[in-house]
């Protein structure tokens, strides 16, 4: 299965700046996506990152905020805007082969807003 | 929205007892998955069920399809603190998560 590294790990932000956050994978694949999960809970989906084109933005998700950036087959970002206390989170970046097919997912970044 | 409601949503039990996780929908689903997550890492895939009624076994855990494609279970025999974890059932095009189980296993 590939192998997904996601950069940073952790970091501790002030409020209003941003954070871009890195997912590199070993592999090319077909899809990547970012999930945002708060501790102990399960996973909601931000958005499908597509290669050469605008993500594709869940329900209560919007690119001002949240943009995406997916130049190659291997490799994304998600940058977190004007961050706020509110945005504090585990951010999780998971790739898959299809649609529908499992997904293999990275360590996550943990972002806490002061 | 196809949502994925797990059961029990927390469960802490004695090392060597028997558990079963409930994951149920009222939509049908051509796939679920089962994964689990340790604290400070990603999810990890357990196994995929892809026909109805279908059952499958990992060591001390069995998966079970519903005969309708509607819901799942995961059972775990003689629990060891290793399997302690946040259990999620995942399905659907858009990657529908389940509300989750936290599981603890006391030794």
């Amino acid at each position: 299965s590939a192998v997904i590294s996601q950069k940073p790990s952790r970091d501790i932000c002030q409020r209003g700046t941003s954070l871009t956050i890195q997912c590199q994978v070993d592999s090319q694949v077909t899809m990547m996506f970012w999930y945002r999960q708060q501790p102990g809970q399960s996973l909601t989906l931000i958005a499908t990152a597509n290669q050469g084109s605008e993500a594709t933005y869940e329900s209560g998700f919007v690119i001002d905020k949240f943009p995406i950036s997916r130049p190659n087959l291997t490799f994304s970002t998600l940058t977190v805007s004007n961050m706020s206390p509110e945005d504090s989170s585990i951010y999780l970046c998971s790739v898959a082969g299809a649609v529908g097919q499992p997904q293999h997912f990275g360590d996550g970044t943990r972002l806490s807003i002061l | 929205t196809q949502l994925l409601e797990q059961s029990p949503q927390f469960l802490s039990i004695q090392e060597g007892e028997n558990l079963t996780v409930y994951c149920n929908s009222s939509s049908v689903f051509s796939s679920l998955q089962w994964y689990r997550q340790e604290p400070g890492e990603g999810p990890v895939l357990l196994v995929t069920v892809v026909t109805g009624g279908e059952v499958k076994k990992l060591k001390r855990l069995t998966f079970q399809f519903g005969d309708a494609r509607k819901d799942s279970s995961l059972h775990i025999t003689a629990a060891q603190p290793g399997d302690t974890g946040l259990y999620l059932c995942a399905g659907g095009i858009q990657f529908y998560f389940g509300t989750g189980t936290s599981l603890t296993v006391i030794p």
